[in-house]
C-alpha cells in the first residue's frame, strides 16, 4: 500500500519561498505521477503540478512562472518550490500520486502554508 | 482550460435519503471524471474514478454516471459518515480541473 508524507516550513513571509517535499512509501514510485494540489482556508481544490520519476514536469499554467517540481528517485522523494508568495497563496498544500488516468488516489496529510507580511 | 461547475453548491438530507450531485464540464471530457469525498480537516478521498468505476473499499451506496460534459454521483441511502463536500474533477485534458464542491450536511 502506498503511503504517502509530506512536511515543509508552514509559515512564511511575502516573497518568500515555499518548499515542501513528499515521501513515497511502499508500491511503484516509477509507476505514478507525483502531484502538488492545495486548498486555500474555505475553498476549493487546485492542482499545481506533476513530476513523473524521470523528472519530466507539467505545471499549471495559472502558477508556472512560480513554481518548480524536482525529484529524487534514490529516495523516492519529490518536492515543490513556490517563489515570490503572497498571502493569497496561504493554503493546504498536499501531494499526492496519480496513475496514467489522471485520479488521484494516494494522498499526504496536507500541510498548512501560511504567508503573512 | 476546462470549468468544472457543481450543482448544488450545498444541500441538507436525512439519512436514508437519495442524493444526487451534478458536474458539468464546459467541454467534452468523454469519461474522465473522478469524484472525491473530503471531511473537514481531512485528506480528500477518491470514491469514483472514470465516471463510473468504484475505487476499492468504497461502499457501493456511492454509485456514478454520465459521460461527455454531464455526469452524476448519487448516494442511494445517506448515512452518518456521509455528510462530507464532494468535489468532481476531470483528467481529460491538462491541467487538471475540480469543480468547486458540494456541501452535503444534515437536514
Amino acid at each position: 500500500q502506498v503511503q504517502l508524507q509530506q512536511w515543509g516550513a508552514g509559515l512564511l513571509k511575502t516573497s518568500e519561498t515555499l518548499s515542501l517535499t513528499c515521501a513515497v512509501y511502499g508500491g511503484s514510485f516509477r509507476g505514478y505521477y507525483w502531484n502538488w494540489i492545495r486548498q486555500p482556508p474555505g475553498e476549493g481544490l487546485e492542482w499545481i503540478g506533476e513530476i513523473n520519476h524521470s523528472g519530466s514536469t507539467n505545471y499549471n499554467p495559472s502558477l508556472e512562472s512560480r513554481v518548480g517540481i524536482s525529484v529524487d528517485t534514490s529516495k523516492n522523494q519529490f518536492s515543490l518550490k513556490l517563489r515570490s508568495v503572497t498571502a493569497a497563496d496561504t493554503a493546504v498544500y498536499y501531494c499526492a500520486g496519480s496513475g496514467a488516468s489522471g485520479f488521484f488516489d494516494y494522498w499526504g496529510q496536507g500541510t498548512l502554508v501560511t504567508v503573512s507580511s | 482550460d476546462i470549468q468544472m461547475t457543481q450543482s448544488p453548491s450545498s444541500l441538507s438530507a436525512s439519512v436514508g435519503d437519495r442524493v444526487t450531485i451534478t458536474c458539468r464540464a464546459s467541454q467534452s471530457i468523454s469519461r474522465y471524471l473522478n469524484w472525491y469525498q473530503q471531511k473537514p480537516g481531512i485528506t480528500p478521498k477518491l470514491l469514483i474514478f472514470a465516471a463510473s468505476s468504484l475505487q476499492s473499499g468504497v461502499p457501493s451506496r456511492f454509485s456514478g454516471s454520465g459521460s461527455g460534459t454531464d455526469f452524476t454521483l448519487t448516494i442511494s441511502s445517506l448515512q452518518p459518515e456521509d455528510f462530507a463536500t464532494y468535489y468532481c474533477q476531470q483528467s481529460y485534458s491538462s491541467p487538471w480541473t475540480f469543480g468547486q464542491g458540494t456541501k452535503v450536511d444534515i437536514k
